[in-house]
């Protein structure tokens, strides 16, 4: 398995509580990316980094907020939770030589917001 | 822009019998082609992929897809289902000329179930 954590694995959380949620890596891999999915909508990109303090917008970036003062850490913010922002989080890492697309997957973050 | 439909979100058979699943992609470029598997509880895992040499593609556990221009289509298939392949699958579309996996786009997903 690529040496991915996500945390937390599970969290519930009342709508309008700031949430963080912390993707490490051991890898070193360059990219790093968080996905949220949703049932009949597949996988939907919502940021993702190409380096320490690089980061781009994503698919769904609408209420989510990254950082990524390291290499092996991305860390998603949720400034203010919505009911809509229930889903699973998954964090992915890439290398940019190679197999670029070769995405490697944590096991999720299972995130209500009620 | 590229898009990609899944037809079916769920399909079931029989131990035994051929798996089909089926992909379509819409790309203004010739694009790259994957295959994604998700057991339960877990992340994605790359089932396969097409990067424009073998149009016949095959992947890990027996699944190979086979790439069809004049179809837009990359199905899944693998001749003889296991209980152990019941999982969700992703069909993914990338543009080439991107470094990063930032625009992969992804299915809706099929779940595929294994009757006894």
């Amino acid at each position: 398995d690529a040496g991915i954590t996500q945390s937390p694995r599970h969290k519930v959380t009342e709508t309008g509580t700031p949430v963080t949620l912390r993707c490490h890596q051991t890898e070193n891999h360059r990219y790093m990316y968080w996905y949220r999915q949703d049932p009949g909508h597949g996988l939907r990109l919502i940021h993702y980094s190409y380096g320490v303090k690089d980061t781009d917008k994503g698919e769904v970036s609408d209420g989510y907020s990254v950082s990524r003062s390291k290499t092996e850490d991305f860390l998603l913010t949720l400034e203010s939770a919505t009911s809509s922002q229930t889903s699973v989080y998954f964090c992915a890492i890439s290398q940019s030589i190679g197999d670029r697309e070769k995405l490697f997957f944590g096991s999720g973050t299972q995130l209500s917001v009620l | 822009a590229q898009s990609v439909t899944q037809l079916g979100s769920h399909v079931s058979v029989s131990e035994g019998a051929l798996v089909l699943l089926r992909c379509n992609y819409s790309s203004s470029v010739p694009p790259y082609l994957f295959w994604y598997v998700q057991y339960p509880n877990q992340g994605l895992q790359l089932l396969l992929k097409y990067t424009s040499a073998a149009t016949l593609v095959k992947g890990i556990n027996g699944f190979e897809a086979e790439f069809k221009k004049s179809e837009t289509s990359f199905h899944l298939t693998k001749p003889s289902a296991h209980m152990s392949d019941a999982a969700e699958y992703f069909c993914a579309v990338s543009d080439p000329s991107y470094s990063s996996a930032s625009k992969i786009i992804f299915g809706s997903g099929t779940r595929l179930s294994i009757r006894p």
